[in-house]
């Protein structure tokens, strides 16, 4: 099994959809969340810190559930420009990262 | 500032051959590590540096040696390239110690073993 598993999608929905990805974590020793956006053929770029608390910036909505271990990403509203490649990743305190697969976005007109 | 940086940016190697690939920050970051993704894939972890002077194996160390040569510079080389290792490599940096802030990442290396 892997550390860190994704929902592989992909995942095509029109403009102004409301969608959801889910990514589970193997490792409880687990410290800090993250969701990062990858663009095709280019670095993944942070889109956004997980907090237990949850955190929220603009259409976006990110949420961690340590019991069940896992962290999730809301997009509300989705526009052109949110198709990409979604990587969630989970950092250990040693300083070790493990990121999942991805998850393929592509909003259609 | 131009955060992290690596050469070349493409690569063709014939089996056999070796190479080293270059990665540099400006971010006086501590933590530094090197990736490769496959196509459809994601980031699997090759080498990290939590500081320097210290290196650690990660997920798929094997064919691959890593030099931390200072705080800025972390180098990864492949010493006998095999057409498995194809891919795309990713350095990235990370501020701090410890696993609590994220990753930046440079544009990536392009390789293509023949």
């Amino acid at each position: 099994r892997k550390e860190v598993e994704q929902d592989p999608g992909p995942f095509n929905v029109p403009e102004g959809a409301t969608v959801a990805f889910n990514c589970t974590y193997s490792n409880s020793a687990s410290q800090s969340f993250f969701w990062y956006r990858q663009d095709c053929r280019k670095e993944p770029k942070l889109l956004m810190s997980v907090y237990s608390s949850g955190n929220e910036d603009g259409r976006f909505t990110a949420q961690l559930n340590r019991a069940s271990q896992y962290i999730s990403l809301l997009i509300r509203d989705s526009k052109l420009s949110d198709s990409a490649t979604y990587l969630c990743a989970v950092n250990t305190n040693a300083g070790k990262s493990t990121f999942g697969d991805g998850t393929t976005l592509t909003v259609k007109p | 500032n131009a955060g992290v940086t690596q050469t070349p940016k493409f690569q063709v190697l014939k089996t056999g051959q070796s190479m080293t690939l270059q990665c540099a920050q400006d971010m006086n970051h501590n933590s530094m590590y090197w990736y490769r993704q496959d196509p459809g894939m994601g980031l699997r972890l090759i080498y990290y540096s939590a500081s320097e002077g210290t290196t650690d194996k990660g997920e798929v160390p094997n064919g691959y040696n890593v030099s931390r040569l200072n705080k800025r510079e972390f180098s990864l080389r492949l010493e006998s390239a095999a057409p498995s290792q194809t891919s795309v490599y990713f350095c990235a940096s990370i501020m701090g110690q410890g696993g609590a802030y994220e990753q930046y990442f440079g544009p990536g290396t392009r390789l293509t073993v023949t």
